[in-house]
């Protein structure tokens, strides 16, 4: 596609309740990247996908976050027994091998309210 | 990677050029200044890059000191758009992980 894709684009759920963001990358871009941004504040990275290689999962918050991506197509985002410091905006972006140092192409993110 | 400074905020009057300072004293030779911009509810928009040229595209103009410990973005005739949050980040060369800051607050006035 034209661009970074996610969705939903907002999500309201329970506490407890587990949740999916999902993120379509420009066809093409063998890397992806998610990203939370709480209110205010600057972008956490979470997890880094290139290609076959073993994700980076350093930067999850705990062993309530995981992600998957199949290839180098969509990937998920899941987030089980939410808590309402999970509350942010999710952000997913995606960058060419080729072209990483110029840049990464961001998605509009899933802005998620846990009550 | 290096830490980076920024002040939080600026105002800027439309059509004047908007100058965006960023400090980054213990930056290393392999790293590169990125720029990024996020206007409200939207994810982060790349600007510009540079290592140790002063760089220019369509968007934006880049000037990075000779001794390379801070470096300034500009804007050269800032309109209403332009209104949004400044990321400047240092990167090192083959890595991807940014630390992104709380950025630079730009205001461009009517």
């Amino acid at each position: 596609g034209a661009g970074v894709s996610q969705s939903p684009s907002n999500k309201v759920t329970e506490k407890g309740k587990d949740v999916e963001l999902r993120c379509d990358p420009i066809s093409g871009h063998t890397a992806l990247y998610w990203y939370r941004q709480r209110l205010g504040q600057g972008l956490e990275f979470l997890i880094y996908f290139q290609g076959n290689s073993a994700p980076d999962k350093s930067g999850l918050p705990s062993d309530r976050f995981s992600a998957e991506r199949t290839g180098e197509s969509v990937s998920t985002l899941t987030i089980q027994r939410t808590q309402q410091e999970d509350s942010a905006v999710y952000l997913c972006a995606s960058s060419s091998y080729l072209t990483s140092e110029r840049g990464y192409t961001f998605g509009s993110g899933t802005r998620l309210t846990v009550v | 990677d290096a830490k980076t400074t920024q002040p939080t905020s600026m105002d800027c009057a439309e059509g004047r050029a908007a100058n965006l300072p960023c400090n980054h004293s213990t930056i290393s030779g392999n790293e590169y200044v990125y720029w990024y911009r996020q206007i409200h509810s939207q994810g982060p928009q790349y600007i510009i890059h540079g290592l140790k040229n002063n760089e220019t595209n369509e968007m934006a103009s880049l000037i990075i000191t000779e001794d390379r410990k801070s470096s300034t973005l500009i804007l050269p005739h800032a309109t209403l758009r332009d209104t949004a949050v400044y990321y400047c980040i240092v990167l090192t060369s083959g890595t991807y992980k940014y630390i992104f800051g709380t950025g630079t607050r730009l205001k461009v006035l009517a």
